[in-house]
């Protein structure tokens, strides 16, 4: 049973473009909602978080909409470029549950010139 | 400063064959755990630990173990290398009851080939 659904797999965005990636959770039990970005190679590493108790968090251009009872949240990359090309993963945590992360599947970004 | 150091980088492994993938973090982190990468499936959690001789399973235990005697050290062994276990190993690491903005650090990964 999948606890995180992600989508979509894979998206194409021109420079300057807005990438969406969306994930839905069931556990009304997680209180802690990141995201992380990983580069071919690389390790993933967090991007940015949100707590369930804020709707919207933004950071520079990558902002986290947070909807709790559709129990959805997503990631905004505005004015998308080509270095924001990567593997973004959602992820969520049970609160109290150790540190442990549940992953979405992945959604590979290409950003083209 | 090294954060989380994964070896090896690379290795092929024959099917049958035992290996042991190290982990290790100069942080203090208490949480550590480990991950398996595979094309479409995302990261599935393999096993985790919360502290020195404490460890658990998380969703794909089969055909791994794990020990942690140390804070610093967490590693996965292979009892016997199937090619199902062909995949990019991922360990990390965090601290408890962290700010926010304060995730997991992840290692750069170990690429098995199993044959």
């Amino acid at each position: 049973q999948q606890q995180v659904k992600q989508s979509p797999q894979s998206l194409i965005v021109q420079k300057g473009g807005i990438s969406i990636i969306n994930c839905a959770y069931e556990n009304t039990a997680f209180d802690y909602f990141p995201w992380y970005q990983q580069f071919p190679g690389k390790g993933p590493a967090l991007l940015i978080a949100i707590r369930p108790d804020v709707s919207e968090k933004k950071e520079g251009r990558f902002t986290i909409s947070f909807n709790k009872s559709a129990k959805q949240f997503s990631l905004h990359i505005m004015d998308s470029q080509p270095g924001d090309s990567a593997t973004y993963f959602c992820a969520a945590r049970k609160q109290g549950g150790s540190e442990k992360l549940v992953f979405g599947k992945g959604t590979k970004l290409t950003v083209n010139p | 400063n090294a954060g989380v150091t994964q070896t090896p980088k690379f290795q092929v492994l024959k099917t049958g064959q035992s290996m042991t993938l190290q982990c290790a973090q100069d942080m203090n982190h208490e949480y550590m755990s480990w991950y398996r990468q595979d094309p479409g499936m995302g990261l599935r959690l393999i096993h985790y630990s919360v502290g020195a001789g404490i460890t658990d399973q998380g969703e794909v235990p089969n055909g791994y173990n794990v020990s942690r005697s140390t804070t610093e050290d967490f590693p996965l062994r292979l009892l016997s290398a199937a090619p199902s276990q062909t995949s990019v190993y991922f360990c990390a690491s965090s601290r408890f009851g962290t700010g926010i903005n304060y995730g997991y650090t992840f290692g750069s990964g170990t690429r098995l080939t199993v044959v």
